[in-house]
């Protein structure tokens, strides 16, 4: 199975500020099959980005993805004060569908 | 816009089963993949499997084929997830979530609200 690794694993930055957060994966992604989530303290996670850099219904533009192949990227271009949460990615190009260990952004 | 609705928190014995109700709202319910995914206290997300409600049909993460149990009823829109021979290392938030393209590799989106399951003796 492919194994997502997320750096880094705590990202503490101040509201404003820009936010990068990636997702290496251990084979390449077909077809850029790769989704981020936002997860908060109790809540389920909320999809962000699906197809490496398509953004989901409702999410602001300043959420973006990109990249391909092995190495990918969430962009929080200027954070909120609501941004700061847990962000997974995952891949579904190949079976089974897995997720990072999760990178937690908090308030500097 | 789909909504999946959980059943209740449960708690059970080593040795046991649980079993699951993940309720949706909206036309989609038959065409997609309902699938499970847990996360245990402070640990990431794990894919557990799922069902396409129209055709019964299931797959599974290598992990747990042994010992989980995926259903639907298309009658109620509800898809059940059934767990068995628990142990203390199945204590987590249990999530369904749609596969929302049909017959395609997609992202999961809606969750539900989760569910907790502990189990302790």
């Amino acid at each position: 199975e492919i194994v997502l690794t997320q750096s880094p694993g705590t990202l503490s930055l101040s509201p404003g500020e820009r936010a990068t957060l990636s997702c290496r994966a251990s084979q390449s992604i077909s077809s850029t099959y790769l989704a981020w989530y936002q997860q908060k303290p109790g809540q389920a996670p909320r999809l962000l980005i699906y197809g490496a850099s398509s953004r989901a219904t409702g999410i602001p533009d300043r959420f973006s993805g990109s990249g391909s192949g092995t190495d990918f990227t969430l962009t929080i271009s200027r954070l909120e004060p609501e941004d700061f949460a847990v962000y997974h990615c995952q891949q579904y190009g190949s079976s089974p569908p897995t997720f990072g260990q999760g990178t937690k952004l908090e308030i500097k | 816009q789909v909504q999946l609705v959980q059943s209740g928190a449960e708690v059970k014995e080593p040795g046991s089963s649980v079993k699951l109700s993940c309720k949706a709202s909206g036309d989609t319910f038959s065409r997609y993949v309902i699938s499970w995914v847990r996360q245990a206290p402070g640990q990431g997300l794990e894919w557990m499997g799922g069902i396409i409600p129209l055709f019964g049909v299931s797959k599974y993460a290598e992990k747990f084929q042994d010992r989980v149990t995926f259903t639907a009823d298309e009658s109620i829109k509800t898809a059940y997830m059934e767990l068995s021979s628990l142990t203390s290392e199945d204590t987590a938030v249990y999530y369904c979530a749609q596969e929302p393209r049909y017959l395609a590799r997609t992202w999961f989106d809606p969750w539900g609200q989760g569910t907790l399951v502990t189990v302790s003796s």
